[in-house]
Parts: C-alpha cells; sequence; structure tokens
C-alpha cells in the first residue's frame, strides 16, 4: 500500500520556467511533510518541508504548498535552472507511526537549457 | 565536517553469499536510518535507531536481514544469505535526533547479488 504516491516519474520544464512536482499521500494522520532532491550516484538532500499547520512554505526559488482537504501537496521552483535537474523525493510523517518517514517513488526532473 | 560515509560504495556478490553494509554517522547525531531504493517499490525505510536502540524494523524484509550498532558512531546491515532481489541502492542516513529532523543521506551502497 503506496501511502505516499508521486503519479509522475518524469517532468521535463524550460530554464527560467516554472516547475511544479506533485504528491498525494492517502493518510490523514501526516502531519510534516519535506521534499528531497537527489542527484545521480548521491544520497537524496533535504530540500524543504511544510507542517500541516500551515498552507504554504517559501526558500528561494522553491515553495511547497499543502492541500490538507485534498491530501495533495506541491513543490514548486520558479525560476528553474539546469541544475535543478535531478529526482524529487517527497515524504510524509506522523506521530503515530513512530514518526518515520514514508517516501514517494520520486519525479525525476529535466530542465533544459 | 564529513558527512555520512557507506562503505563499500559497490558490491557484486553471488545468491546465497553474506554481504555487510557499513555506515558511519555525522558526528553527534543520535540517529541511524537504514533505507533502500528499488525501481519497483522507490525509497523504504527498512529500520530506524535513536540512541543505539532500534524503534522501528518494520520495513526490514524478513529475517535475512539484520541491522546493528555497536557503537554511537557506526552502523551496519547484514544480508544473510543473499538473493537476487535483494538487489538495490542501500542509503544510510543520521539526524541530529528523530526522524522528522533533518536526515543527511550518504551515498549509497550500490548492491548487485547475481
Amino acid at each position: 500500500d503506496q501511502q505516499v504516491k508521486q503519479n509522475s516519474p518524469s517532468l521535463s520544464v524550460q530554464e527560467g520556467r516554472i516547475s511544479i512536482l506533485n504528491c498525494d499521500y492517502t493518510n490523514s494522520m501526516f502531519d510534516y511533510f519535506l521534499w528531497y532532491k537527489k542527484y545521480p550516484a548521491e544520497g537524496p538532500t533535504f530540500l524543504i518541508s511544510i507542517s500541516s499547520i500551515k498552507d504554504k512554505n517559501e526558500d528561494g526559488r522553491f515553495t511547497v504548498f499543502l492541500n490538507k482537504s485534498a491530501k495533495h501537496l506541491s513543490l514548486h521552483i520558479v525560476p528553474s535552472q539546469p541544475g535543478d535537474s535531478a529526482v524529487y523525493f517527497c515524504a510524509a510523517s506522523s506521530p503515530s507511526n513512530t514518526g518515520k518517514l514514508i517516501f514517494g517513488q520520486g519525479t525525476t526532473l529535466q530542465v533544459k537549457p | 565536517d564529513a558527512g555520512v560515509i557507506q562503505s563499500p560504495r559497490h558490491e557484486v556478490t553471488e545468491m546465497g553469499q553474506e554481504v555487510t553494509l557499513r555506515c558511519k554517522l555525522i558526528s553527534g547525531h543520535n540517529s541511524l536510518f537504514w533505507y533502500r531504493q528499488t525501481m519497483m517499490r522507490g525509497l523504504e525505510l527498512l529500520i530506524y535507531f535513536n540512541n543505539n536502540v532500534p524503534i522501528d524494523d518494520s520495513g526490514m524484509p524478513e529475517d535475512r536481514f539484520s541491522a546493528k550498532m555497536p557503537n554511537a558512531s557506526f552502523s551496519t546491515l547484514k544480508i544473510q544469505p543473499s538473493e537476487p532481489r535483494d538487489s538495490a541502492v542501500y542509503f544510510c542516513a543520521s539526524s541530529l535526533f528523530g526522524s522528522t529532523d533533518t536526515q543527511y543521506f550518504g551515498p549509497g551502497t550500490r548492491l548487485t547479488v547475481l
């Protein structure tokens, strides 16, 4: 049972445009959400997070939006840069599940120059 | 400051052999996580420790897998006997405290079981 789903395996955008990566979840007990970014042959690195008490969190070019009623979160990258090309994982946790992170399967973003 | 260190980076072995993956935490971190990444299942948590104590091992596939923390800065993940379906990239991560604290991942060990 995949509790965190990233339905788009890949996304391609032009440099300078907006990239929107989506993530859906099924467990209403999740209260903390994160995005990690992964380059080839490296481990994932933390990008941005959001608590369920908020609906938006912004850090530079990266903004995460949370829609609790739809059980949906998205990551916006504006403007996209070629160096943003990577695999992006969303993750979620709930205090009732030992707080462990449940990851989605990842979306590969390609930003074309 | 050194990040999470994993060894070996690549491991190729034959079915039935024992495999041991190693991980050194970032100094001062109290939580340790082992993940496995496959095409089919994505990134899944196998086990995590707080202060050397296993907190959640529900992701460990079966008895062939075992993980230990012999001290506060080092962990091993052992597979015995290994099977071809264990082929994956195994990541170790550490955090200051707990799973919602920022986790710092190592570069991973790519395991191939023939």
